[in-house]
């Protein structure tokens, strides 16, 4: 099975930067993605990770190290509407077909 | 812009009864898949397919739930008897390319509650 771990949640104040951790355990990986979902609403896609390093998109920056399994969303800047639950999801290939797990996610509070 | 549609957008039904929820992914989109989301939870993916079929059902609790996608376009989830347990988001993503090798675009969902 897949293990994938992340914090339940965190808060951060507005114009900060907050770094939101991901750890997986995990058979056949094949790249990570970290989600955006508001409260009642289906997850955004907002980054996608294969190679170690780090990808940088505006505000948000994820970075990867397979072999620690390891990842992380950095949010800069933060602000009011970043409240929200991001979601680590890990890729893996089984059986000749990519599937995505996700971990519980992490909610995020942005205080004034 | 291109988008996931689902329907219905909420469902309540009482348990034992039969449910059913629609799926029209991304058009073009080879991968589907439905999850369920539990509340402070992440997705857990119940079914994935691959134009019409399924490539991964192992997580989809068979005796009672259902699904399809007979013209490899849009799918149909079923739930036959539906328990109090099964109150959740029930989501549905398409992905481009089969085997799933690009992101996943979700759709609102359908909020399902068992009474």
């Amino acid at each position: 099975g897949q293990n994938i771990d992340q914090p339940t949640e965190m808060t951060a104040t507005e114009g900060a930067i907050v770094q939101i951790n991901c750890t997986y355990q995990t058979s056949g990986f094949n790249g990570l993605f970290w989600y955006q979902q508001h409260a009642g609403e289906a997850p955004t896609f907002l980054s996608y990770n294969v190679l170690d390093g780090l990808e940088e998109k505006g505000r948000f920056s994820s970075f990867l190290s397979r072999s620690k399994g390891y990842s992380y969303l950095l949010l800069k800047e933060l602000q009011m509407k970043d409240s929200a639950s991001y979601l680590c999801a890990v890729r893996v290939l089984q059986t000749g077909a990519n599937n995505l797990f996700f971990g519980t996610g992490t909610r995020l509070t942005v205080i004034p | 812009e291109a988008e996931v549609a689902q329907s219905p957008r909420y469902k309540i039904t009482e348990k034992s009864q039969a449910v059913a929820f629609w799926c029209d992914p991304i058009s073009g989109h080879a991968t589907l898949y439905w999850y369920r989301q539990i509340l402070g939870q992440g997705p857990e993916l119940l079914v994935q397919f691959q134009d019409e079929s399924v490539v991964d059902d192992s997580q989809l609790p068979k005796d009672r739930f259902s699904a399809e996608r007979l013209k490899g376009v849009d799918s149909t989830l079923k739930i036959q008897p539906a328990e109090l347990g099964d109150s959740a988001m029930y989501l549905c993503a398409s992905s481009l390319y089969r085997g799933g090798n690009t992101e996943a675009f979700f759709g609102q969902g359908t909020r399902l509650t068992v009474v």
